[in-house]
């Protein structure tokens, strides 16, 4: 069974603080690597993506991935009370594996 | 913007009743997925198309669930008869490509069974 874990939260942050968002899986053969960011009674939006060991950073946000420990984080600096929201976690397992697996989010609370 | 169109967003119905939903992918997405997300947990995928074809239906509850995308592009997703569990947020998704992971998605339709 493939499965992608998260803290079901309330990560609860004041405004302006870094928010750290983990996520863990358990195929060691995945490749891709994505956060979708969820508002109460919205759908989902994809706001990252990452493939490769290391950081990557969009604006405010940075992704990090650690494949020997099967580890993805998260980093939102500056936190907003606009970034309250769930943050799903997915991944695209290995081997041929053709679909994405979520996690069942952490939600996120940005405090003035 | 190009958007993922579905319809109805909202829909209440009596358990045993049958109910349908409605996926415009973006243009040119050749991928569409339809997938359920109960409250508090991550989306699920029910089945996978590419083009008009079937990628994977492993989760679709065959009994009652179909899914049919006949010409390739818009796509109909049909519960009979519905059942109080059946209760969730359907969402539809489609990608340029079936390699493609970035998903984009629709607003949804809330189901409720009553």
């Amino acid at each position: 069974q493939k499965e992608v874990e998260q803290n079901s939260g309330p990560l609860s942050v004041p405004e302006g603080a870094i928010a750290s968002l983990n996520c863990t899986y358990s195929d060691r053969g995945s490749q891709s690597f994505f956060w979708y960011r969820q508002y109460s009674g919205k759908s989902p939006e994809l706001i990252m993506f990452i493939y490769s060991n290391g950081d990557k950073e969009d604006g405010r946000f940075t992704a990090q991935l650690n494949k020997a420990s099967q580890y993805v984080s998260l980093l939102i600096r500056d936190s907003q009370p606009s970034d309250s929201a769930t943050y799903l976690c997915a991944v695209k397992p290995g081997g041929g594996y053709n679909k994405l697996i979520f996690g069942a989010g952490t939600r996120l609370a940005v405090h003035p | 913007e190009a958007e993922v169109a579905q319809s109805p967003r909202y829909k209440i119905t009596e358990k045993s009743q049958a109910v349908a939903f409605w996926c415009d992918p973006i243009s040119g997405h050749a991928t569409l997925y339809w997938y359920r997300q109960i409250l508090g947990q991550g989306p699920e995928l029910l089945v996978q198309f590419q083009d008009e074809s079937v990628v994977d239906d492993s989760q679709l509850p065959k009994d009652r669930f179909s899914a049919e995308r006949l010409k390739g592009v818009d796509s109909t997703l049909k519960i009979q008869p519905a059942e109080l569990g059946d209760s969730a947020m359907y969402l539809c998704a489609s990608s340029f490509g079936q390699a493609n992971e970035k998903l984009f998605f629709g607003s949804g339709t809330q189901l409720s069974v009553l």
